[in-house]
């Protein structure tokens, strides 16, 4: 069943613009991590944020989650043609499954 | 490379066929899994295998098959499928704790003609 709900379904920016993604769920969680998949590949973790943690940087990566609202977002910074991938987010209950939206796509324009 | 290895990349298969898509992970996870991923839908969760025994089994149809024979490998034993199993096959492998990430293989490329 579908818990991550992606928004944009697409995006579209020139190089060297930020780039944001936002993700809603339904569910209580444990976790919520952000995964990129280059077309047609494997998925990549990303970053991981946990439900008492508000804030998580990793390099260029920016992402919040607000609990009460059951929403999170992905920032990235200085966008490059290199960041062109689809994005997921997926939220980690008290078992080990991990339930996933239907992504973003990115498409960075140089 | 992730430490996960799926084989092959690409398969085309009739329906009346059998071929199984196989899994190899390096990481010392103790909990595998495949996925099925069609276009524009979010990544559904097939078969999880924790210990090698299997923990969940999404309602997927018995032509699907899986096997674990051990802690690193994971088989998909396809036969007799349908044009609508076309998509792509991701398997991932973890630690069965919490607040951990998946690691997923490249994926094969299914099309069932």
């Amino acid at each position: 069943s579908q818990q991550g709900e992606e928004d944009p379904q697409a995006l579209s920016i020139q190089e060297g613009e930020n780039a944001t993604m936002n993700c809603s769920y339904k569910t209580s969680i444990n976790n919520l991590q952000w995964y990129r998949q280059n077309s047609g590949r494997g998925l990549v973790h990303l970053i991981l944020i946990r439900s008492n943690e508000r804030e998580k940087h990793s390099g260029r990566l920016r992402v919040t989650l607000d609990t009460s609202k059951k929403s999170s977002s992905l920032l990235i910074t200085a966008s490059r043609a290199a960041d062109t991938a689809s994005y997921f987010c997926a939220t980690g209950g008290s078992n080990y499954q991990l339930i996933w939206g239907a992504g973003t796509k990115l498409i960075i324009k140089p | 490379e992730t430490g996960v290895t799926q084989t092959p990349r690409h398969l085309v298969m009739g329906m009346t066929n059998k071929k199984s898509l196989k899994c190899e992970q390096h990481l010392g996870h103790n909990a595998m899994y495949w996925y099925k991923q069609s276009a524009k839908k979010p990544l559904e969760l097939m078969f999880v295998y924790s210990l090698e025994e299997r923990v969940e089994n999404n309602s997927v149809p018995s032509r699907f098959s899986p096997e674990c024979p051990n802690s690193s490998h994971l088989f998909l034993h396809l036969h007799t499928l349908q044009p609508e199993d076309s998509a792509l096959y991701l398997c991932a492998s973890s630690f069965l704790v919490q607040d951990t990430e998946a690691f997923f293989g490249q994926g094969t490329r299914l099309t069932v003609v």
